[in-house]
């Protein structure tokens, strides 16, 4: 069985421009769950992903955006970077009936 | 809307003693919640949920609907037990989607 796997695992983006981070969720699992967790705070809801669909979004602006694949794995994307979006971004899998939430390792963001 | 609090950032104690950690919620309806834990240069896990009432590394933790609280407690800490610690909720009231609070490290000194 294998786990939540993201990448990259860190990269540098100057202000304005734009992100694409990757995820691939737990074998078996359909749902898909972005956070962005600032330095010392706890992780913060993004969007959430079941079956290709967003279902769930957290108080992000819509320069935030996502996608989920056919296989599950997922895109999480980021227009117009602000400096404020330096964070590591957490992918979350799960059985979206129960609440067995894995986590990836993150993505750490810094805009420049 | 629901919101997770921990009110304690940082808990330092000596290995054998005891260490609770404060968890309190607001949340409408019947909630899940969660400890999540993070060792250092790990990723964050799933340490236990209150819906399966068990012990896990010796932590235990219950709800309290009438108080609002979720607090996690270990009746001797040791030194690997050193970590960030998140409390969290979810629900189908909030999309099953996972609501954490700030954290709290817990140091456990020799």
């Amino acid at each position: 069985e294998t786990g939540v796997t993201q990448s990259p695992t860190h990269l540098i983006k100057t202000r304005g421009q734009q992100v694409t981070l990757r995820c691939s969720s737990q074998s078996g699992h359909n749902t898909v769950s972005w956070y962005q967790q600032a330095l010392g705070q706890g992780p913060q809801f993004i969007f959430q992903y079941y079956r290709e669909e967003e279902n769930g979004r957290g108080n992000f602006p819509p320069r935030f955006s996502g996608l989920q694949f056919p296989n599950y794995s997922s895109e999480l994307n980021v227009n117009a970077l602000e400096l404020d979006d330096s964070a590591l971004y957490l992918c979350a899998s799960s059985l979206i009936q129960n609440y067995g939430y894995t986590f990836g390792s993150g993505t750490r963001l810094t805009v420049v | 809307a629901q919101r997770v609090t921990q009110p304690e950032k940082l808990l330092s104690v000596f290995k054998g003693a005891p260490v609770e950690l404060k968890c309190n919620y607001s949340y409408s309806g019947s909630p899940e919640l969660f400890w999540y834990v993070q060792y250092s240069r790990q990723r964050l896990q799933l340490l236990l949920r209150h819906i399966s009432r068990e012990s896990i590394k010796g932590f235990t933790a219950d709800l309290n609907k009438g108080e609002t609280s979720f607090h996690l407690k270990k009746p001797f800490a040791q030194e690997e037990d050193s970590a960030m610690y998140y409390c969290a909720l979810s629900g189908q009231a909030a999309g099953n989607k996972l609501t954490f609070g700030g954290g709290t490290r817990v140091l456990v000194k020799p």
